[in-house]
């Protein structure tokens, strides 16, 4: 079972070039997540989808957008990349309810020179 | 000060030792996760708790909910429980809050 795949693995980008960091899920959850992990500091959630159609706004969500493409696909934009978002991002799942812990992709490492 | 704060930040120990990793917060919680990130990143949930104990092979989670406190054991730790141990609590309907995590080496 594949789960939460999450690509590129890596990117190198140049301040102010864009980008889209794509994020699917087969497992039929409703909800869907993007953090961003930075050394010496816990996950912090940037967006999150609840539901297909809907999108809110988490912890960091400056700099970024989002789009719930369909139940399976959550991806996260960069419009105009800055060195502060220099991060390892990770897409999650959840079911949505109950007692079922959220799937977590690889991550992606990006670095914004 | 956060919201969720994990001790100790690293933590070595020798291969056999019976492990502690703890976890405080300070706000209303309907659950609490203990997840595992390897050193080539991917992360994976351990336990969800929101009362008592739970146990898998040599691991064991507590929580005390009046406390506000869990703690995460592992008994007989071995080299390849080496990662970082990242305790997360659900506020809300949806929304998770990450400790910073513990970095646990385990020697042969």
């Amino acid at each position: 079972n594949a789960g939460v795949t999450q690509t590129p693995k890596f990117q190198v980008l140049k301040t102010g070039q864009s980008m889209t960091l794509q994020c699917a899920q087969d497992m039929n959850h409703n909800s869907m997540y993007w953090y961003r992990q930075d050394p010496g500091m816990g996950l912090r959630l940037i967006y999150y989808s609840a539901s297909e159609g809907t999108t809110d706004k988490g912890e960091v969500p400056n700099g970024y957008n989002v789009s719930r493409l369909n139940k399976r696909e959550f991806s996260l934009r960069l419009e105009s990349a800055a060195p502060s978002q220099t991060s390892v991002y990770f897409c999650a799942s959840w079911v949505g309810q109950g007692s079922q812990p959220q799937h977590f992709g690889d991550g992606t490492r990006l670095s914004i020179l | 000060k956060n919201e969720v704060e994990q001790s100790p930040q690293n933590l070595t120990a020798q291969e056999g030792e019976f492990i502690t990793i703890n976890c405080s917060y300070s706000v209303g919680i309907s659950a609490l996760h203990w997840l595992q990130q390897h050193p080539g990143g991917g992360i994976v949930s351990l336990f969800m708790l929101s009362s008592g104990k739970k146990k898998h092979g040599r691991l064991i989670a507590t929580i005390n909910i009046q406390e506000k406190h869990s703690s995460l054991h592992i008994t007989a730790s071995h080299p390849r429980d080496s990662a970082v141990y990242i305790c997360a609590v659900r506020r809300g309907a949806q929304k998770l809050v990450f400790g910073q995590g513990t970095r646990l080496t385990i020697n042969p």
